[in-house]
């Protein structure tokens, strides 16, 4: 069965520093990823989405960044955080081959909650 | 556009009493639809989801949805609330011509009083 692991699972970072939030996806081969972020009391925003190696599409402008290393494993990164980038990350795959079809649905992280202070 | 709206931002219900979340989207073609749930400080949890077979959709935890297109809903249905359920529940549209990409509703709480 497919499992998705995110870490950590809570950070607390200062204003300016760096930011590194890992996802790595199991027992899945070419799955889409998806970064969203979750500020407290709303809805979930698309930040970035991948369909295969080293594809990433951005979503919304900011200054955060993410990549796609490997098959499995997608990485949020920023080099200097804001305070507004606190919130939970959630990190989710769906089940594909390197297109984004109509009606897969996808598969949540159990997320990281980041906060900066 | 294609959007989603979940009527209710909170509902509250008794343990054993039915529950009805309310959600419309809007979409020029037929999408596919889903529910997800979400407990305090968790990831979301797949409930159901329709994509144009059966319009009465079961999910997990005794969950059912209905889509019915003339109303363009997808309402969220639960014969008796359980103690367990309460938690933020989103109702997901991926519309057919948006790269699968999903569009989230506001989300909707559930409490569920004993």
């Amino acid at each position: 069965s497919q499992t998705i692991h995110q870490w950590p699972a809570t950070l607390v970072q200062p204003v300016g520093s760096p930011l590194s939030l890992e996802c790595t996806v199991e027992g899945t081969s070419n799955p889409n990823l998806y970064w969203y972020r979750q500020a407290a009391g709303r809805g979930l925003q698309l930040l970035f989405y991948s369909v295969g190696i080293g594809q990433i599409s951005s979503e919304v402008p900011q200054n955060l960044s993410a990549s796609r290393p490997q098959d499995r494993q997608f990485i949020l990164s920023s080099k200097k955080l804001l305070l507004s980038d606190s919130g939970f990350y959630l990190c989710a795959w769906a089940g594909t081959s390197g297109s984004i079809t109509p009606y897969n649905e996808q598969f949540f992280g159990p997320g990281t909650r980041l906060t900066v202070l | 556009a294609q959007s989603v709206t979940q009527l209710d931002s909170h509902v509250s219900v008794s343990e054993g009493t039915p529950v009805l979340l309310r959600c419309n989207y809007s979409s020029s073609y037929s999408p596919s639809l889903f529910w997800y749930v979400q407990h305090p400080n968790k990831g979301l949890q797949l409930l159901l989801k329709y994509t144009s077979a059966a319009t009465l959709v079961k999910g997990i935890n005794g969950f059912e949805a209905e889509f019915k297109k003339s109303e363009t809903s997808f309402h969220l249905t639960k014969p008796s609330a359980h103690m367990s359920d309460a938690a933020e529940y989103f109702c997901v549209v991926i519309p057919y011509n948006q790269g699968g990409k999903l569009i989230f509703g506001q989300g909707t709480e559930l409490s569920v009083k004993p």
